[in-house]
């Protein structure tokens, strides 16, 4: 079974520009949650989606947004960059059923630098 | 005060060598408890997956959880070089219908192992 993608894998952004980043889950896997990891906070949850809604929001400003379609892929976007967004972006998908809904698996993850 | 707290190390050990990695948390309503390994530039890879209390053991990894004490650990046996990496551990509460938890796990900072020939 093929793994979690996510596209691009290296993305180089200007200070005030947008960026729409891709995930595609594991096959048959309904929830997808997106995380931003840099050296200085570590792993933190950004938002969850479950067909097609937003479920659960982490404690980033409103330029961080996402969605999810019909197939489960999610995206998610970022307006107005700051050079401070420039982090490691990984999505992650689980089946979203107990007792297995809580078992996420990651993709390799999108890295974004803004200069 | 992190909910999770992790030691960075950074970790050294010589092959062959038992690795103890540990995390403490304060939220006492975390009952699900995972363990990660982070290679550089990649994502997260799941190693090991318990829920409450007790001990869980899959080659030669063994998770233990300990509530009471707020404490969950990851033992490495017989480690190889290949095991050099960051580990995270990370934990979630049982989802509710309020919807304030769907999804979300809360990670350790990782701690960077390294284990020399």
């Amino acid at each position: 079974k093929a793994g979690v993608t996510q596209t691009p894998r290296y993305l180089i952004k200007t200070r005030g520009q947008q960026v729409t980043l891709s995930c595609s889950p594991i096959s048959g896997h309904r929830s997808v949650s997106w995380y931003q990891q840099t050296p200085g906070q570590g792993l933190q949850f950004l938002f969850e989606y479950f067909s097609e809604t937003q479920r659960n929001k982490g404690n980033f400003p409103g330029r961080f947004s996402g969605r999810q379609f019909s197939n489960s892929r999610s995206e998610m976007n970022v307006s107005t960059l700051e050079l401070g967004d420039s982090a490691l972006y990984l999505c992650a998908s689980s089946l979203d059923r107990v007792p297995a809904s809580y078992e996420q698996y990651f993709g390799p993850g999108t890295r974004l630098t803004v200069t | 005060q992190k909910e999770v707290e992790q030691d960075p190390g950074p970790l050294s050990v010589p092959e062959g060598a038992i690795v103890s990695l540990n995390c403490t948390y304060s939220n006492s309503a975390f009952q699900y408890f995972m363990w990660y390994r982070q290679y550089s530039r990649k994502g997260p890879e799941l190693l090991m997956y318990t829920y409450s209390s007790g001990n869980k053991e899959d080659g030669r990894f063994t998770a233990q959880v300990d509530k009471s004490s707020k404490y969950i650990s990851l033992f490495i046996r017989d480690s190889q070089p290949s095991d050099s990496a960051t580990y995270l551990c990370a934990m979630t509460v049982i989802p509710n219908a309020g919807g304030t938890s769907y999804g979300k796990l809360t990670f350790g900072q990782g701690t960077i192992l390294t284990v020399h020939p």
